[in-house]
């Protein structure tokens, strides 16, 4: 059965470096997302991708984010210069159409910023 | 705006016994009500959804779930579970026009006493 794979599965890294979350959505998908979890809170939307280009993105996507789709395949999350409170499990999601909701999910990377 | 409330951070269920989760939603108008579910070290799946029509939704595994307008609620129900049900489960709410950006609870962990 075709999965979202993202890499890596856990990353530490110190604070003010950057980070990049991989992902390699479902192969026939057209739309892309983001979201993320931090620790006991609620897992929250920050941005969608579809034709490469953002479409949508929520407050919390700020100038230090990022997304790319540098190729056919990968789906990529930058973040520029990594605070504390960005430690967290972010998940990458694809779906075939916009208008369902059904987000097929990756198993997600935990982001620890020390 | 939209929010989802989840009350119950954890339940404990003896195996065999029949499962209720509730799910409180706020929305505007009608919305698309979704229940993932994520295992230990897994992605989110889709249970089941609510898009229209029938109130009451079957999904995967044995689970279902009712849509109340009256109560705002979109509880998830099983009449037997099993041990490998053990799991989070996230209800969320996406908009009719670009369902894209779901808005979760916070999860409700289910854990199964043998």
């Amino acid at each position: 059965e075709p999965e979202v794979t993202q890499t890596p599965s856990h990353q530490v890294t110190q604070m003010g470096q950057e980070v990049i979350l991989r992902c390699v959505p479902i192969s026939n998908h057209l739309y892309f997302y983001w979201y993320r979890q931090i620790l006991g809170q609620k897992v929250e939307f920050l941005v969608s991708f579809y034709n490469n280009e953002i479409s949508e993105k929520s407050e919390i996507f700020d100038d230090q984010f990022s997304v790319e789709r540098p190729d056919g395949s990968n789906f990529t999350l930058k973040i520029r210069s990594t605070k504390l409170e960005d430690s967290a499990m972010y998940f990458c999601a694809s779906s075939p159409r916009v208008y369902t909701g059904e987000l097929f999910f990756g198993e997600g990377s935990r982001l620890t910023v020390l | 705006a939209q929010s989802v409330t989840q009350p119950d951070i954890h339940i404990t269920v003896s195996e065999g016994a029949s499962l209720e989760l509730r799910c409180n939603y706020s929305y505007g108008a009608t919305p698309y009500l979704f229940w993932y579910v994520q295992s230990p070290g897994q992605g989110l799946q889709l249970l089941l959804k609510y898009f229209s029509g029938d109130t009451l939704v079957q999904g995967i595994k044995g689970f279902e779930a009712e849509f109340k307008r009256s109560q705002s609620s979109f509880n998830l129900r099983k009449p037997s579970v099993h041990w490998s049900d053990a799991a989070e489960y996230f209800c969320a709410v996406g908009g009719t026009q670009g369902a894209q950006k779901l808005v979760f609870g916070q999860g409700t962990r289910l854990t199964i006493n043998p």
